[in-house]
């Protein structure tokens, strides 16, 4: 079984500065990672992805994410945010076994970026 | 630039009635899933199915719903005899298949509204 926790409903944050959504997880099969992003009205946009390698990836927008296997977390920032940054934020993994990859998703994180 | 497209975007139906949510995915995709999002809660994966059946369901995919691939191109959920509690949007998303990592893209989802 999987399951996704995001520590934070809603992070307000001011244009221009940094921000770290938070993103834990456990599973007992070793999971790829992922952030999607939804932006109000639309669907689910797939931000960044952790399968193997490096562990910090990069993804759209400038965002960027640590995979920490001791802390089982994958955390997501960004140096310098935008208004146009303002959308709801979903942290999830699959199981990395061919044939279940179906996600397991976060509750969401509001990043809500103010002039 | 390819889209999984859903039909329609906004559906209302009373209690009881069967409603059938309609999803076209990317032409050469292989894997499909149904997602959906209570309003204020996490995107729950409902079921995914590959080669005309089901490769796995969540507890909620329960004898209530089923899905169909009716003619090579259409993706539809079918909910019987709907609940207020069914309320929810609900996603498609589609996905190439292979053994390594492909990504699922996902549709703009159906709301779905029981009164």
């Amino acid at each position: 079984a999987q399951s996704v926790t995001q520590l934070d409903s809603q992070v307000p944050v001011f244009e221009e500065a940094p921000v770290e959504l938070r993103c834990n997880y456990s599973s007992s099969v070793s999971v790829y990672l992922f952030w999607y992003v939804q932006y109000p009205n639309q669907g689910l946009q797939l931000l960044l992805k952790y399968l193997s390698g490096s562990t910090l990836v990069k993804g759209i927008n400038g965002f960027e994410a640590e995979f920490n296997k001791s802390q089982t977390s994958f955390h997501l920032r960004k140096p310098s945010v935008h208004i146009s940054d303002t959308a709801e934020y979903f942290c999830a993994v699959s199981d990395r076994r061919t044939g279940r990859r179906a996600l397991t998703f976060g509750s969401g994180t509001r990043l809500q970026v103010q002039p | 630039e390819p889209e999984v497209t859903q039909t329609p975007s906004h559906q209302v139906t009373q209690m009881g009635q069967e409603v059938i949510l309609r999803c076209v995915p990317i032409s050469n995709h292989l894997y499909f899933y149904w997602y959906r999002q209570i309003l204020g809660q996490k995107v729950e994966f409902l079921v995914s199915f590959y080669n005309n059946e089901i490769s796995e369901k969540s507890e909620i995919f329960d004898d209530q719903f089923s899905v169909e691939r009716p003619d090579g191109s259409n993706f539809t959920l079918k909910i019987r005899s709907t609940k207020l509690e069914d309320s929810a949007m609900y996603f498609c998303a589609s996905r190439i298949g292979g053994t390594g990592f492909t990504e699922a893209f996902f549709g703009q989802g159906t709301r779905l509204t029981v009164v």
